[in-house]
C-alpha cells in the first residue's frame, strides 16, 4: 500500500514559468510533509516543509500548499530555472523516530 | 547546521567480498538512523531502522544477516553487506533524524550515498 504517491514521474517546464509538483497521501495521520530534492548519484537535500495544521508555507522560489480534506499537497517553483533540474520527492512523517515515507519522485527538466 | 556524512561515496568490490559503509551525524544526534536503498529510477526504499544500542528493525524482505546494521553512538551507524554479489549494486543512503525537540527535530537529513558496485 503506497501512503504517498506521486502520480507524475516526470514533468517538463520553460525556464522562467511555474513548476507545480503534486503529491497524494492516505494516512491521516502525517503530521507534516516535506520537499526534497535530489540530483543523481547523491543524497536527497531538503527544500521545503510543512506542518499538518498550516495550508501554505512559502521560502523564496519555493511554496508549498497543503489541502488536507483532499490530502494533497503540491509544490510551486517560481520562477523555474536550469539549476532547478533534479527529481523531487514528496514525504511524510510522523512525529517520533518514525522513518519518512516516500513518493516515488517526479523529475523535473527545466528548459532553457 | 544538521550534517549528515556518509563514506565512502563510491566502492567497488568483488563478488563474495563485504563492504561496509559508515554514517555519521557531524553536528547532531541521532537516537534513530536509517538506511535506504534506490535502484535507479525508483524511489528511496527503506531497508532498516537503526537504533543506537539495540537492533535494527529490518523492513519485510531484507535479508539482516545480509545487510549488518551497527549503531554504536548517537553520531555513527555502520551497513555492512555481507557477500555481496552483483545483485546488491545499488545507490544506498543513510538518513539521520535529530532526538526529538532539538533543532529541526521534524525533518530527516541525508547522506551523500554510497554507490555500490559489486563485480
Amino acid at each position: 500500500d503506497q501512503q504517498v504517491k506521486q502520480n507524475s514521474p516526470s514533468l517538463s517546464v520553460q525556464e522562467g514559468r511555474i513548476s507545480i509538483l503534486n503529491c497524494d497521501y492516505t494516512n491521516s495521520m502525517f503530521d507534516y510533509f516535506l520537499w526534497y530534492k535530489k540530483y543523481p548519484a547523491e543524497g536527497p537535500t531538503f527544500l521545503i516543509s510543512i506542518s499538518s495544521i498550516k495550508d501554505k508555507n512559502e521560502d523564496g522560489r519555493f511554496t508549498v500548499f497543503l489541502n488536507k480534506s483532499a490530502k494533497h499537497l503540491s509544490l510551486h517553483i517560481v520562477p523555474s530555472q536550469p539549476g532547478d533540474s533534479a527529481v523531487y520527492f514528496c514525504a511524510a512523517g510522523r512525529s517520533g523516530n518514525t522513518p519518512l515515507v516516500f513518493g516515488k519522485g517526479t523529475r523535473l527538466s527545466v528548459i532553457a | 547546521g544538521a550534517v549528515v556524512s556518509q563514506h565512502p561515496s563510491w566502492v567497488i568490490c568483488k563478488s563474495g567480498t563485504s563492504v561496509k559503509i559508515e554514517c555519521r551525524s557531524l553536528d547532531f544526534q541521532a537516537t534513530t538512523m536509517f538506511w535506504y536503498r534506490q535502484f535507479p529510477k525508483q524511489s528511496l526504499m527503506l531497508m532498516a531502522t537503526s537504533n543506537e544500542g539495540s537492533k535494527a528493525t529490518y523492513e519485510q524482505g531484507v535479508e539482516k544477516d545480509k545487510f549488518l546494521i551497527n549503531h554504536a553512538s548517537l553520531t555513527l551507524s555502520t551497513l555492512t553487506v555481507t557477500s555481496a554479489h552483483p545483485e546488491d549494486s545499488s545507490f544506498y543512503i543513510c538518513s539521520a533524524r535529530p532526538v526529538r525537540g532539538s533543532y529541526r527535530w521534524t525533518e530527516a537529513f541525508f547522506g551523500q550515498g554510497t554507490r555500490l558496485t559489486v563485480v
